[in-house]
């Protein structure tokens, strides 16, 4: 059982920079994992951020990026904005078993 | 514009067979894959499978025994069934098309599905 793993929350300052990361529970992250990340806001659909590592979905502020950091995806948020406080969902591509499996997302506060 | 919207009952008996449609308007199910995810409430998201317009599946390891994705190009929709269903399956539903290895550009609203008796 794939286990993706992501901080349960994190909290910026407006204006500041955060990294949010996606872990294995056994292995490192690399791009064959084809990382996306999902912005979720309450009571709403999640919207994808990036996918394919580092490629912003269609009219998404430069303001987040996607990386590898060591052996994690990366997602960083700079210049943060009160309305970036969400819930952030990675998702890694299981190639042994041709599915996807999501993290259990990160609570972001804007403070 | 595509949009897509999930329907179906909002409350199912444990054992029985959730049945969920994605009805898909503004866009063709062509050369896309279809994806359904569910979040039970309060909780965070689980990817259930996908399908492609061709018709070949993928399903998530936990649910691959319960879980069947289909389509129908005719109607422009795209099927969930999950059976045996449990208080567990209690969750809302999106279905959303991959653009392209994880890119899911058009996400349907979501529908509640309770499990109660």
């Amino acid at each position: 059982q794939t286990v993706v793993t992501q901080e349960p929350s994190f909290s910026v300052s407006p204006g500041g920079t955060v990294t949010l990361t996606c872990g294995l529970s056994s292995g490192s992250v690399s791009t064959s994992h084809f990382p996306s990340w999902y912005q979720q806001t309450p009571g709403q659909a999640p919207r994808t951020l990036i996918y394919k590592t580092k490629i912003r979905s269609s009219g998404v502020p430069d303001r987040f990026s996607g990386s590898i950091l060591g052996d994690k995806a990366a997602l960083t948020i700079t210049g943060a904005q009160a309305d970036d406080e969400s819930d952030y969902y990675c998702v890694l591509y299981i190639s042994s078993g041709n599915n996807w499996v999501f993290g259990g997302g990160t609570k972001l506060t804007v403070l | 514009q595509v949009q897509l919207r999930e329907s179906g009952p909002g409350l199912v008996k444990p054992s029985e067979t959730l049945s969920l449609t994605c009805t898909v308007s503004g866009g063709s199910l062509s050369y896309y894959y279809w994806t359904w995810i569910r979040q039970p409430p309060g909780k965070g998201l689980e990817w259930i499978g996908y399908i492609y317009y061709s018709g070949s599946t993928s399903y998530s390891p936990s649910l691959k025994s319960r879980v069947t994705l289909s389509l129908d190009t005719s109607k422009n929709q795209v099927s969930l069934r999950l059976s045996s269903v449990t208080a567990a399956d209690t969750a809302v539903y999106y279905c959303a098309r991959d653009n392209q290895d994880g890119d899911l550009d058009y996400w349907g609203q979501g529908t509640l599905v309770t499990v109660s008796s």
